[in-house]
């Protein structure tokens, strides 16, 4: 079985600063892993996944996110918060349902940037 | 450009109706998931599709029902047996090893 947790359900960043989400998985299998992003009423755009070629995966909007097997996490940076990133975020981790994939999501942090 | 499309966008229901959601996809995947959304629960799943007239219940599907006559279309009803259907709803396909793609979604209310 898979799951996620994410650290922390609303984060404050000023204008500029350093952005970083926390995300600690638990899984049976090596596992995928995803971060996705949310606007207000729409659906989840795909930042960036994690699928065991490379430790550090980039994505877009300059977000990035290191797999740390030894720490089972996988949290989301960005060097500088733009106002534009104010938005709610998901990670999650992928499973098998039936032969198919199947996402477990966490219960989501909303980022809050201060001008 | 191919994508997920779902409608309508806002929908009100009286008490002890039925209303349906529409979801349709032209990205050719074969799976297909429906999940609810509501504030601090993140996202939980109500029904997915592998293949054409096949489906199977999620972690919260009572109240619910889906058909998938088609690979495109996967709707989901909202049967007056859901007390508290007042949500977000998100349908998102998927094929295997790349994550979901998402609707932008459908929110209901009840009046």
């Amino acid at each position: 079985a898979q799951s996620v947790t994410q650290l922390g359900s609303h984060v404050s960043v000023s204008e500029g600063a350093l952005v970083l989400l926390r995300c600690n998985y638990s899984s049976s299998v090596p596992p995928y892993l995803f971060w996705y992003v949310q606007y207000p009423n729409q659906g989840l755009q795909l930042l960036l996944k994690y699928t065991s070629a490379a430790t550090l995966v980039k994505g877009i909007n300059g977000f990035e996110a290191e797999f740390k097997k030894s720490e089972t996490s996988f949290h989301l940076t960005k060097p500088s918060a733009h106002m534009s990133d104010a938005a709610e975020y998901f990670c999650a981790v992928s499973g098998v349902l039936g032969g198919n994939e199947k996402l477990t999501f966490g219960t989501g942090t909303r980022l809050t940037i201060i001008p | 450009d191919g994508g997920i499309t779902q409608s309508p966008k806002y929908l009100f229901r009286k008490e002890g109706q039925n209303v349906t959601l529409s979801c349709e996809q032209n990205l050719n995947h074969d799976a297909m998931y429906w999940y609810r959304q509501d504030p601090g629960q993140g996202l939980r799943l109500i029904y997915y599709s592998q293949i054409v007239n096949d489906f199977q219940k999620g972690d919260i599907a009572e109240g619910y029902s889906v058909s998938r006559e088609k690979k495109e279309s996967f709707p989901l009803t909202v049967t007056s047996a859901q007390k508290n259907p007042t949500a977000f709803y998100l349908c998102a396909s998927s094929i295997s090893g790349s994550g979901y793609t998402f609707g932008s979604g459908t929110r209901l209310t009840v009046v």
